[in-house]
């Protein structure tokens, strides 16, 4: 079945310390994104990419970095100058290039924790 | 900046009746799409209906329908027949055509049906 994974799905980390939250897709998408989303709000754009090998910020991309090596992956480092680091993280991807129904497909999502 | 507004942070509807919930957003755009996720408690997003801005048809799917206006720039939804499987937090999402397809969303109603 085509589809976003992420992994893993509960996440604890110690003040300090950097975390790599995992994204794979088999949908043969283009772009990809990462958001993030706090108790009772919406999402907020981290980084994207529509590229292999490109990826822009977002609108809160402080603390983070990325990578786009292979078009099905695009993992997530929450680095430890993020100050407040605990949240739902939200992986998706949508074709790209104006192709498809230009919806973007999610996956199920990883919960950070701060210790 | 696009924005995305949702001025209802919770509603409740008894099951079998009709539920409609609000969203206005802010564009500068003449062409865009908008959108209607669903969160349940399993936090995947699931998306509901899609509204191509071009179009004058509102856009159904099955027991939910949206009412577009786009000189009031505003996309609620309705939900017709609620059931107790529609109870979620619900967002609504922009998206323009131009650049990377970000989505802009707003904060999210969250919705019960009272059995």
């Amino acid at each position: 079945d085509g589809g976003i994974t992420q992994s893993p799905k509960y996440l604890f980390r110690k003040e300090g310390q950097n975390v790599t939250l995992s994204c794979e897709q088999n949908l043969n998408h283009d772009a990809m994104y990462w958001y993030r989303q706090d108790p009772g709000q919406g999402l907020r754009l981290i980084y994207y990419s529509q590229i292999v090998n490109d990826f822009q910020k977002g609108d809160i991309a402080e603390g983070y970095s990325v990578s786009r090596e292979k078009k099905e992956s695009f993992p997530l480092t929450v680095t430890s100058a993020q100050k407040n680091p605990t949240a739902f993280y939200l992986c998706a991807s949508t074709p790209g290039g104006g192709q498809g129904t230009n919806e973007q497909f999610f996956g199920p999502g990883t919960r950070l924790t701060v210790l | 900046a696009q924005t995305v507004t949702q001025s209802q942070p919770e509603m409740s509807v008894q099951e079998a009746e009709t539920v409609t919930l609000s969203c206005t957003y802010d564009t500068s755009e003449s062409d865009y799409y908008l959108f209607w996720y669903k969160q349940p408690p399993s936090r995947q997003m699931i998306l509901v209906i899609r509204q191509e801005a071009y179009k004058q048809q509102n856009a159904t799917e099955n027991r939910f329908s949206v009412n577009f206006q786009k000189a009031a720039k505003s996309f609620s939804l309705k939900i017709s027949d609620s059931q107790l499987g529609d109870a979620a937090m619900y967002f609504c999402a922009y998206r323009g055509l131009q650049g990377a397809q970000k989505l802009v969303f707003g904060q999210g109603t969250r919705l019960t049906i009272n059995p």
